[in-house]
């Protein structure tokens, strides 16, 4: 089965910058899409951004386009996302998820991402 | 890409059904058969109930079950147990490498 485990998350100043991190474990990590859903506090569920499993394409929601930037190394089974100019709005806890199918199979834990002055 | 709609709430006593709702457009939802649900525990990730519509992953509960109609998916939780209060997503595949999640419904066991 596969298990993923974010880290990177803490307390960051508005505008700083911030990389999150995914490792991946227990299965063919270049197979699947990867990709990085967040939760604002009393705010439901939001794809930020995805990515293929040959990295070749990427996808990013309208609110962090040109801010984040997504990638993967597979010969790290390592999924990333570098985020810049963070706004009070990107507060939020910051999930990876993949699946094998059109569906979201695996979860990590989530990490905490807090933009304060 | 706008969030497909959900009600805010829905409650229901132990042993009773309840339905959620999840009304999307002819781009999501109803445009493909991949409609997906998760159970969302405060401070746990987030677990897959439902996929491609109504098929349920293994060790999910029968009680669950899901559904589409047109724009409009449906999650069924039958014979409600305490331990389903949570709140539930639907999501919808919506090309390329994107979904796009509903509001969120909170299920209260009364």
């Amino acid at each position: 089965e596969v298990q993923l485990v974010e880290s990177g998350g803490g307390l960051v100043q508005p505008g700083g910058s911030l990389r999150l991190s995914c490792a991946a474990s227990g299965g063919t990590f270049s197979t699947y899409g990867l990709h990085w859903v967040r939760q604002a506090p009393g705010k439901g569920l939001e794809l930020v951004s995805a990515i293929s499993g040959d990295g070749a394409i990427t996808y990013y929601a309208n609110s962090v386009k040109g801010r984040f930037t997504i990638s993967r190394d597979n010969s790290k089974n390592m999924l990333y996302l570098q985020m810049g100019s963070l706004r009070g709005e990107d507060m939020a806890v910051y999930y990876c998820a993949s699946g094998p199918e059109f569906a979201y199979t695996w979860w990590g834990q989530g990490t905490l991402v807090t933009v304060s002055s | 890409q706008s969030a497909l709609t959900q009600p805010r709430s829905v409650s229901g006593s132990p042993g009773q059904s309840v339905t959620i709702s999840c009304t999307g457009t002819s781009s999501y939802v109803g445009g493909y058969n991949y409609v997906s649900w998760y159970q969302h525990h405060p401070g746990k990730a987030p677990k897959l109930m439902i996929y491609d519509v109504s098929k349920r992953p293994s060790g999910v509960p029968d009680r669950f079950s899901g559904s589409k109609s047109g724009n409009t998916a449906s999650l069924t939780i039958s014979g409600l147990q305490a331990e389903d209060e949570a709140d539930y997503y639907c999501c919808s595949y919506a090309g390329g490498y994107t979904f796009v999640f509903g509001t969120g419904t909170k299920v209260t066991v009364l």
